[in-house]
């Protein structure tokens, strides 16, 4: 079975632009989320969709936003990319979202992308 | 808020030593608790996770976890190093009233000497 998929792998932008990253999630997997790994941290959290209706946000700005889409594949965009938003991010699928023992969020190989 | 810390940015083993991942949450009520691993250049994938059923937790690639409540500590541990273990390792927790957030530390890299 295909595992969660990202595209693009590497993108490269300059400061302005605005990015779109794609994902799409484990067959039979209703929730995404989506993480963001600057160079030398740990995965932060920016948001979670379960059926197509946002679950949870991080503590990002509103330059960030997501949507989910009836096939549960999922999109997430960032406007007025600042260099700081240089990071590899991550794509997470699970069953249902709940945060249960159950429900084990499997990661894709994420989209590396470079603003400069 | 649930958090958690990881002891040690860098560890650095021999080939065939004891590897000792050190992890220490913070919460109110016993979390879930996981670890996971990345290799270079890729996704995290998960090692392991704790269940209530069973203090000690066995996951891939010989790696096992113990959860320690009287020490709020869930260290990642293999009896021997192989050199396919260098990676990053992270340990991350469930946070209860946001869904599926997963909290994860800063990491720790492992690299195994020959």
């Amino acid at each position: 079975d295909a595992g969660v998929t990202q595209s693009p792998t590497h993108l490269i932008k300059t400061r302005g632009q605005q990015v779109t990253l794609r994902c799409s999630p484990i067959s039979g997997h209703k929730s995404v989320s989506w993480y963001q790994q600057v160079l030398g941290q740990g995965p932060q959290f920016i948001f979670q969709y379960y059926e197509k209706e946002e679950r949870g946000r991080g503590n990002f700005p509103d330059r960030f936003s997501a949507r989910q889409f009836p096939n549960y594949s999922s999109e997430l965009n960032v406007n007025a990319l600042l260099l700081g938003d240089s990071a590899l991010y991550l794509c997470a699928s699970s069953s249902s979202g709940a945060g249960s023992l159950t429900d084990t969020q499997y990661f894709g190989p994420g989209t590396r992308l470079t603003v400069l | 808020a649930q958090s958690v810390t990881q002891l040690g940015s860098h560890v650095s083993v021999s080939e065939g030593a004891l590897v000792l991942l050190r992890c220490n949450y913070s919460s109110s009520v016993p979390p879930y608790l996981f670890w996971y691993v990345q290799y270079p250049n890729q996704g995290l994938q998960l090692l392991l996770k704790y269940t209530s059923a069973a203090t000690l937790v066995k996951g891939i690639n010989g790696f096992e976890a113990e959860f320690k409540k009287s020490e709020t500590s869930f260290h990642l541990t293999k009896p021997s190093a192989h050199m396919s273990d260098a990676a990053e390792y992270f340990c991350a927790v469930i946070r209860y009233n946001q869904g599926g957030k997963l909290i994860f530390g800063q990491g720790t890299e492992l690299s195994v000497k020959p």
